[in-house]
């Protein structure tokens, strides 16, 4: 049963990047069809699809974070990153690394707990 | 981009009466490539229903998904408290991937 914990800054100035690191274990990054994703969900509000990846470095973002974020894989620790640039309050959310079940069929079927980032000087 | 709108926002009802959760898209999703996923309070959504009416691991038979083009419906019967709950729809059609803003599910 693959497990997904994501680790980082639990607060982040604004204007800075926040970065946030998705730890996979259970099984391989590299394993299946299976993309890699990021979630955000502001308190108390609904859920908003950041991006996904494919371990060989294919990736999608959506458009209305695409000219702030990246996100990158580290095969070798079965991990994957987020990086959102120029923060402000608004990026203040939960944020959840999840698993996609692959390409085709793009719902997330493991999702790790999430983690609080709050953005406040 | 493709709009869900779900309905109602809040429903409250009592244990074994049925729930009928909406999802209307702003436009077809093909393949019924829709989604709902289960959050529980301080819990990471989790997967319910794939394909619009598939059942995902874990949920019982209580629980199913229907609907095609625009209108999906989830559909829980004989309400147990612990499906008190919100419950987001999403389309995984056409990019980028989105979510409805979620139906809280209050067991009386």
């Amino acid at each position: 049963q693959v497990q997904l914990q994501e680790s980082g800054p639990g607060l982040v100035k604004p204007s800075q990047t926040l970065s946030l690191t998705c730890t996979v274990s259970g099984g391989s990054i590299r394993s299946g069809e299976y993309y890699w994703s990021w979630i955000r969900q502001p308190p108390g509000k609904g859920l908003e699809w950041i991006g996904y990846m494919f371990y060989t470095g294919s990736i999608h973002y959506n458009p209305s974070l695409k000219s702030r974020v990246s996100i990158s894989v580290d095969t070798s620790k079965n991990q994957f990153s987020l990086k959102l640039d120029s923060v402000t309050a608004a990026d203040t959310a939960v944020y959840y690394c999840a698993r996609v079940y692959n390409y085709a069929y793009r719902y997330f079927d493991s999702w790790g707990q999430g983690t609080l980032v709050t953005v406040s000087s | 981009e493709i709009v869900l709108t779900q309905s109602p926002g809040t429903l409250s009802l009592s244990p074994g009466e049925r729930a009928t959760l909406s999802c209307r898209a702003s436009q077809s999703v093909s393949s019924s490539s829709l989604a709902w996923y289960q959050q529980k309070p301080g819990q990471a959504p989790r997967l319910l229903i794939y394909g619009a009416s598939s059942r995902a691991t874990g949920f019982p038979d209580r629980f199913s998904g229907g609907g095609s083009g625009t209108d999906f419906t989830l559909t829980i019967s004989r309400l147990e408290p612990e499906d008190s709950a919100v419950y987001y729809c999403q389309q995984y059609d056409s990019a980028p991937i989105t979510f409805g803003q979620g139906t809280r599910l209050e067991i009386k």
